[in-house]
Formats: C-alpha cells, sequence, structure tokens
C-alpha cells in the first residue's frame, strides 16, 4: 500500500463549478501537507500549505486537514479552464526533509 | 532570480550509456533534491542534499548518483542508462527543510 493515495482522475467539471480534490494516508507522524499544481510538461508549483489540522484559504482555493481521518482536501471555487492542470498532494514529517507524492489528479476545466 | 534551472530539457540516449542531468539554483537554498515522474505513480524521491557535501538515498536511488560541491548545483549522473529509467526527472530546492520546493521546468529522458 502506498504511503499516500490519491484518486488519479481524470475529473471533467464545467466552468464556474466546485472542484474537489483528496488525498488519504497513512503515516501519522505527517504534519506538513501541501498542495503543488502541475501544468502539462511543465514542473509542479506549490499551491497551498497547510501545518497539522484546519483549514486554509487564499483565494479560490481552500485546503482542509483531518489528522484524526488522515485524510486532505483540496477545493477550488468558481473554477476556471485556465484551472486545468494535474494536482499533487504532498506531505512530510517534522524534521524530515522529504516529501510524499500522490499520483496526481488531472482535472479539466470546460468552457 | 531564474529559480531552478535544468538542462538539457530532452535527451535520449542508448541502453549502457551514462551522462548527467544538471541542477542548478540561484536562491541560496540548502536543500535541494532530485524526483523521477512516471504515468500514476507520481513523483518518487531519488537522491537528495541539505547542503554542500552531504548527499543521502531517496526511495528509487539504485543506478543513480549524484553529488553536491557547491550550493548552487547538484548534477544527477546516469551511470549505465536502461530503459526503465525513461522518464521526467525534475530539480527541487527548499530553504525550509523539504517544505515548499521550487521545482525546475524537468529533463524528460528516454532510454532505447
Amino acid at each position: 500500500q502506498k504511503e499516500v493515495e490519491q484518486d488519479p482522475g481524470p475529473l471533467s467539471v464545467p466552468e464556474g463549478a466546485i472542484v474537489s480534490l483528496n488525498c488519504t494516508y497513512s503515516n501519522s507522524a505527517f504534519q506538513y501537507f501541501m498542495w503543488y499544481r502541475q501544468y502539462s510538461r511543465k514542473g509542479p508549483e506549490l499551491l497551498m500549505y497547510t501545518y497539522s489540522s484546519g483549514n486554509k484559504e487564499d483565494g479560490r482555493f481552500t485546503a482542509q486537514v483531518d489528522k484524526s481521518s488522515k485524510y486532505i482536501s483540496l477545493f477550488i471555487r468558481d473554477s476556471q479552464p485556465s484551472d486545468s492542470a494535474t494536482y499533487l498532494c504532498a506531505m512530510s514529517a517534522p524534521n524530515d526533509y522529504k516529501l510524499s507524492f500522490g499520483a496526481g489528479t488531472t482535472v479539466t476545466v470546460r468552457a | 532570480n531564474a529559480g531552478v534551472t535544468q538542462t538539457p530539457k530532452f535527451q535520449v540516449l542508448k541502453t549502457g550509456q551514462s551522462m548527467t542531468l544538471q541542477c542548478a539554483q540561484d536562491m541560496n537554498h540548502e536543500y535541494m533534491s532530485w524526483y523521477r515522474q512516471d504515468p500514476g505513480m507520481g513523483l518518487r524521491l531519488i537522491h537528495y542534499s541539505v547542503g554542500a557535501g552531504i548527499t543521502d538515498q531517496g526511495e528509487v536511488p539504485n543506478g543513480y548518483n549524484v553529488s553536491r560541491s557547491t550550493t548552487e548545483d547538484f548534477p544527477l549522473r546516469l551511470l549505465s542508462a536502461a530503459p526503465s529509467q525513461t522518464s521526467v526527472y525534475f530539480c527541487a530546492s527548499s530553504y525550509n527543510k523539504g517544505y515548499e520546493q521550487y521545482f525546475g521546468p524537468g529533463t524528460r529522458l528516454t532510454v532505447t
């Protein structure tokens, strides 16, 4: 079993819809949770970063962490065609340099 | 700042050949790492470095070597290329342990 599980999709939604992405994990030591966005043939770029449990909002993006369920989510409100990309979750434990990534979910927002 | 740069962008090798993938960053980051990305597998850590002269293995280190003689550069060497090493390779750097890593544009490698 992988340490981080993420549904690869693909996910296709109409413009303006809410996109919901999630990952589950097995390592209870993870404290740092990240979402990266990767456009086709580009490197990943950091989108959201949260520490421990709770919610974090940045514009149209909301990241949620539920450590009791070992479950993290990313919501994209009012989705735009420019949001079409692969979204990767990543996480790490304190004092650990290494990130564990999910496989990525490919999202297409239809105009 | 150029951020994280990688060369070459594309490379085709024959089985058994060796080559070096270059990575450089101009952000004075101590932490640098190499990942490979394969369909359905996500990003897997090959090697990483926490500073000049210090390197360690990641999840999939076999067939790869690294060294870190300066803060800026972190080359990845393929010793004897195999078709299983066909992948997209990303270099990343960070100023804060492993968190908030900045990725380069990637090198697409095909081994025939």
